[in-house]
């Protein structure tokens, strides 16, 4: 049964700072890779998508990349802003899951002015 | 804006109460998700329609019951809820039940069970 782990649970840094985000999942058989940005009291904004064949993607200041050998993910943020502060989810579709995604708990970051 | 919108955005209700969860969509979509979001742990999906078919239900209780009546719009009817049932009610479409197919999220509902 896949699971998604995101660690930490939280994180806080400094503006102005790259950071990285870690996803790490246990069955390496997906269609793809799914990062999230979900604000207080607001729904989630997809971030970037990697299929499986693709080792990485990048939009602005994020790029995410994918090891699905190793199982593993990250998202760099640089030049981290406030406006960053956020809480950022992953979900991977497993191939055997009829389509369904698999959701970390997410890492909830702070980014202190 | 994702052009997925859900009412009411905050719901208090008693555990004999009937509400409804309203979600609507403006993208064009034929594929539509209900999620629970608790406190600390992973989303967890609750139903699917495809083209207005129930393709998916997660073995949810039926306290929860789902309706959708077109492409366009999908309802969770509720009652006889318990207190573990308080969460956010997450909505999204997405073009299809299809692989890769890039999921959108409404604002989410927040229930509270009293």
């Amino acid at each position: 049964k896949q699971e998604v782990t995101q660690i930490p649970a939280a994180l806080s840094v400094p503006e102005g700072e790259n950071l990285v985000l870690n996803c790490s999942f246990t069955d390496s058989a997906i269609y793809n890779l799914q990062w999230f940005r979900q604000d207080p009291g607001k729904g989630l904004t997809s971030l970037l998508l990697i299929q499986s064949s693709q080792r990485e993607q990048t939009s602005g200041r994020l790029n995410a990349s994918l090891d699905k050998s190793s199982g593993r993910s990250t998202l760099y943020i640089a030049a981290s802003q406030p406006g960053d502060s956020a809480t950022y989810l992953c979900a991977v579709v497993p191939m055997d899951s009829n389509y369904q995604l698999i959701w970390g708990a997410g890492t909830k970051l702070i980014i202190k002015p | 804006e994702t052009g997925v919108t859900q009412t009411p955005r905050h719901l208090v209700m008693g555990m004999t109460n009937k509400k409804s969860l309203k979600c609507e969509q403006h993208l064009g979509h034929n594929a539509m998700y209900w999620y629970k979001q608790s406190a600390k742990k992973p989303l967890e999906l609750m139903f699917v329609y495809n083209f207005k078919e129930q393709t998916e239900n997660n073995s949810v209780p039926s306290r929860f019951s789902p309706e959708c009546p077109n492409s366009s719009h999908l309802f969770l009817h509720l009652h006889t809820l318990q207190p573990e049932d308080s969460a956010l009610y997450l909505c999204a479409s997405s073009q299809d039940r299809a692989t890769g197919r890039e999921q959108y999220f409404g604002p989410g509902t927040r229930l509270t069970v009293t």
